[in-house]
C-alpha cells in the first residue's frame, strides 16, 4: 500500500542552525501539507501546497519557513533559523484529486533543538 | 475563530464496553471532517465525513456527522485493548484541516 515517507526520523540541531526536513509524498497525491505537534499538545497546520505553490499557511508558518518541491518527488519543509519552540515532531501528509480526499500522514519526523 | 472541540479529553474504559466520542466545530467554509487514530506517531486514517446523517462504519467503529448542529461522533463497540489510543478530529477548510486536542481512549482487559 503506497505511503507517506517522511526523513529523518529524528533531526538534533543547535539553536540558530538550518533544517531541510524531507518527504516523500503518496505518488499520484497532488495536495501537500505540513504540520507540527509539540509533545503532549494538538497538531497545528503549518501550511498546504499545490500546483507548486502555498495554497494556505498559518500565523505559525513565518519568514522563517519554507517550503519546495525541488523535483517532483520530494516535498520539503525548510527552517532557516531554529529556535527552542520549534522543537516538535513535524509530519507531512498528502492526498489525492480533491482537496476533501483523506489525507495521508508521514510516520514524521522529531525535532529537537538544543 | 475557527475552532474544532472534542470531549471527552480522556475516558478510562474496560474490554467490551462502547464508547462515544465527541467532536465539535465552529469552521467557515466547512468541506470535510476526519478521524483519525494517533497511537505512537502517525495519525492513522479512520474516517473521512462529507454529509449529514450517513453512517460511516468500520468493523467496530462508526462514525456521523451532523452539519446542522456542527458535531460528529464516533462510536466504538466491544472495544479491545488495542484501541487504546488518542483519538482525533480534524474539520477541512478547503486547503487546510484544525485538528481537536484529541481524546485519549484507555481501554483496560
Amino acid at each position: 500500500e503506497p505511503e507517506v515517507t517522511q526523513t529523518p526520523s529524528h533531526q538534533v540541531t543547535q539553536m540558530g542552525q538550518e533544517v531541510i526536513l524531507r518527504c516523500v509524498p503518496i505518488s499520484n497525491h497532488l495536495y501537500f501539507y505540513w504540520y507540527r505537534q509539540i509533545l503532549g499538545q494538538k497538531v497545528e497546520f503549518l501550511v498546504s501546497f499545490y500546483n507548486n505553490e502555498i495554497s494556505e499557511k498559518s500565523e505559525i508558518f513565518d519568514d522563517q519557513f519554507s517550503v519546495e518541491r525541488p523535483d517532483g518527488s520530494n516535498f520539503t519543509l525548510k527552517i532557516r533559523s531554529t529556535k527552542l519552540e520549534d522543537s516538535a515532531m513535524y509530519f507531512c501528509a498528502s492526498s489525492g484529486l480533491e482537496r476533501t480526499d483523506t489525507q495521508y500522514f508521514g510516520p514524521g519526523t522529531r525535532l529537537t533543538v538544543l | 475563530e475557527d475552532k474544532v472541540v472534542q470531549s471527552p479529553l480522556s475516558l478510562v474504559v474496560h474490554e467490551g464496553d462502547t464508547v462515544t466520542l465527541n467532536c465539535s466545530y465552529e469552521v467557515t467554509n466547512f468541506r470535510s471532517l476526519l478521524w483519525y487514530k494517533q497511537e505512537k506517531k502517525a495519525p492513522t486514517f479512520l474516517f473521512m465525513l462529507t454529509s449529514s446523517g450517513i453512517e460511516k462504519k468500520s468493523g467496530r467503529l462508526s462514525s456521523i456527522l451532523d452539519k446542522k448542529e456542527l458535531f460528529s461522533i464516533l462510536n466504538i463497540t466491544a472495544t479491545q485493548t488495542g484501541d487504546s489510543a488518542v483519538y482525533l478530529c480534524a474539520v477541512g477548510n478547503f486547503n487546510k484541516f484544525y485538528f481537536g486536542s484529541g481524546t485519549k481512549l484507555n481501554v483496560k482487559p
